[in-house]
């Protein structure tokens, strides 16, 4: 069974630094999808990055940037540049390729402080 | 982006009734649906998937007899919670499975969940 953790309950960062999350999962499985997601205090999960297996280069989207690396099955987010707007919960996630089954990590509570 | 909702947002009801949560995706058709789980502070716990047409899939401990999941239509799911106790209470998700109109990949999109509280 496909597992996934997160660390890390609770982080914060100062408005305008940089604050990396950590995620870490378990497979025997070579084709699947990594996934970070944002839940706000209004509880809507939204996506924020995506990363393919099969991809070696890292998924960026704007000011997130994951680091991705297979072998040591780690897959960490980086936050460049936090808004107040950043302060949620995130959540790492994990996708069989071909599979509906999505696991999400415990979760971290990100707060952004001014 | 595609859109997935719920109805209702907020439901309180009396122990002993029955409770029917809905999930549409609006703007595409979904493959699959998924219904999940959060107490507060944690994360999601998938609860089942279903198909359209055909009959749910519940992950161990989840009592099907309880939660009736009907997927009717390619955009339409339902959670009906029969019989509800106030241990049933917790915030409910639907995720929906399908590609994105414009043009995007394949992946879940969210509902925006629905808080249940059973007196």
């Amino acid at each position: 069974a496909q597992t996934v953790t997160q660390s890390q309950p609770e982080m914060s960062v100062q408005e305008a630094e940089t604050v990396t999350l950590s995620c870490t999962y378990d497979t025997s499985e070579s084709n699947y999808y990594l996934f970070w997601y944002k839940q706000p205090p209004s509880r809507q999960m939204i996506l924020v990055i995506r990363q393919e297996a099969y991809k070696q280069q890292n998924a960026t989207e704007n000011r997130f940037s994951v680091n991705f690396q297979k072998a040591a099955k780690s897959f960490s987010l980086k936050i460049s540049d936090s808004q107040l707007g950043d302060t949620a919960m995130y959540f790492c996630a994990f996708n069989l390729y071909n599979n509906n089954d999505m696991r999400f990590g415990a979760g971290t509570r990100l707060t952004v402080k001014p | 982006g595609a859109v997935v909702s719920q109805h209702p947002s907020r439901v309180i009801c009396k122990s002993g009734t029955s409770v029917k949560i809905e999930c549409r995706s609006l703007d595409f058709q979904a493959t699959t649906m998924f219904w999940y789980r959060q107490f507060p502070k944690k994360s999601l716990m998938l609860m089942a998937t279903s198909n359209e047409g055909s009959k749910a899939t519940y992950e161990q401990g989840v009592e099907k007899d309880k939660f009736l999941i009907n997927h009717a239509s390619l955009t339409l799911s339902t959670l009906t919670v029969t019989s509800a106790h106030p241990e049933d209470s917790s915030f409910y998700i639907c995720s929906a499975r399908g590609r994105d109109p414009s043009g995007g990949l394949d992946e879940q999109f969210f509902g925006p969940g629905t808080r249940l509280t059973v007196l």
